[in-house]
């Protein structure tokens, strides 16, 4: 079957950095996304990774590995806005798009 | 603006009434989806639409249908609603098979 891993939930403290983990078993694979999606809101774009390697945009990075299945969103210098939900998405050989269930970011002062 | 529109926001329907949930999309995006976001699980698609003219199911199409008579419009029809159907409902579209998704603001429905 399908699967997206995902932590359920993280704590970080307002201008620090956080790292969340993805981790993916799919039939094929067409890229991964991140999504942002805060309480109450439709998700929205934050990136894309298709390569190995590391995306930077802005605060935000995300890191793709192929062979281990695995990506993570990097954020820096928190912001207490960033409280959030994380999504990460991988589009499978049918070019369908498998989420994860979110990891919930909680920012503390 | 462009973007994309889903309507109504929210809903309560009475279990075994017939309810559509509204899609619009301004962007001349090819590809169109359902999902449906349920606490704790990730989003589940429902029915998709590369094109206007094609549809095809998703992961939980039962109890669901769609139409896609024109590129802007993709309505998800309930044709009889059950409890188990309480949702909050995404319509998203993407330019292409390949390109990010974006997303409505969401219909929160509740069958009781």
């Amino acid at each position: 079957g399908q699967n997206i891993d995902q932590p359920t939930e993280m704590t970080a403290t307002e201008g620090a950095i956080v790292q969340i983990n993805c981790t993916y078993q799919t039939s094929g694979f067409n890229g991964l996304f991140w999504y942002q999606q805060h309480a109450g809101e439709a998700p929205t774009f934050l990136s894309y990774n298709v390569l190995d390697g590391l995306e930077e945009k802005g605060r935000f990075s995300s890191f793709l590995s192929r062979s281990k299945g695995y990506s993570y969103l990097l954020l820096k210098e928190l912001q207490m806005k960033d409280s959030a939900s994380y999504l990460c998405a991988v589009r499978d050989s049918n070019y369908q798009l498998i989420w994860g269930a979110g990891t919930k970011l909680i920012i503390k002062p | 603006i462009a973007g994309i529109t889903q309507a109504p926001t929210s809903q309560i329907l009475a279990a075994g009434r017939r309810m559509t949930l509204r899609c619009t999309q301004d962007m001349r995006h090819n590809a169109m989806y359902w999902y449906r976001q349920d606490l704790g699980l990730g989003l589940r698609l429902i029915h998709y639409s590369n094109t206007a003219g094609t549809t095809g199911k998703g992961e939980v199409p039962d109890g669901y249908s769609v139409s896609r008579a024109n590129t802007d419009d993709f309505p998800l029809t309930l044709a009889s609603a059950v409890p188990s159907q309480t949702s909050v409902y995404f319509c998203a579209s993407s330019k292409g098979a390949n390109t990010e998704a974006f997303f409505g603001q969401g219909t929160r429905l509740t069958v009781v």
